[in-house]
């Protein structure tokens, strides 16, 4: 059974500081790995996508990477902004099958101005 | 593009009682998810739909919950009767296909007293 884990589970920090969130799993055969960002009372915002033949995905300041080998993917943001304060979630859809993705419990990130 | 759209937003209902929650999905997405998402937790899936067969449903209460998708389109999951211990955030999601990009809606945050 795949289990996924998310390190830190919180995090503050101050404005403009480059970040780096982390997200392993167990089962290496993988078919996607989704990153999300949940706004308190919000439901999930799909943020990048990355296939398990990528190494990595990239929208503004957003960079997303993935070792598969490892079983390991981050989540590197830039110059980190008090509008970034979310829960950041991973979840990883197995190879084959029905794809049903197992999600991390998240990163709660604070950014202070 | 439209996105998922869920209601009602907020549900308080007392224990025995019964509720039903309901989902449009984005145009056009075969892929119909229901997730329970306890706090601090992520989201733990309910059932899944491929247009109006649901194929994964091993997870779902089965005695008291029950969920069905007209048409392949709107989807309603109903609980019946409700425990105090499904309190919790019920959200739905939706993809083109099964391994396809989740976009998830709002959610409906249950409150049995």
């Amino acid at each position: 059974k795949q289990e996924v884990t998310q390190i830190p589970a919180a995090l503050s920090v101050p404005e403009g500081e480059n970040l780096v969130l982390n997200c392993s799993f167990t089962d290496s055969a993988i078919y996607n790995l989704q990153w999300f960002r949940q706004d308190p009372g919000k439901g999930l915002t799909s943020l990048l996508l990355i296939q398990s033949s990528q190494r990595e995905q990239t929208s503004g300041r957003l960079n997303a990477s993935l070792d598969k080998s490892s079983g390991r993917s981050t989540l590197y943001i830039a110059a980190s902004q008090p509008g970034d304060s979310a829960t950041y979630l991973c979840a990883v859809r197995p190879e084959g099958g029905s794809y049903i993705p197992t999600f991390g419990r998240g990163t709660s990130l604070i950014v202070h101005p | 593009e439209a996105g998922v759209v869920q209601s009602p937003r907020y549900k308080i209902i007392e224990k025995k009682q019964p509720v039903a929650f309901w989902c449009n999905p984005i145009s056009g997405h075969n892929t119909l998810y229901w997730y329970l998402q306890n706090l601090g937790q992520g989201p733990e899936l309910l059932i899944r739909y491929e247009n109006e067969e649901a194929v994964d449903d091993s997870q779902l209460p089965k005695d008291r919950f029950s969920a069905e998708r007209l048409k392949g389109v709107d989807s309603t999951l109903k609980i019946q009767p409700a425990e105090l211990g499904d309190s919790a955030v019920y959200l739905c999601a939706s993809s083109l296909g099964p391994g396809e990009s989740l976009h998830f809606g709002n959610g409906t945050r249950l409150t049995v007293t």
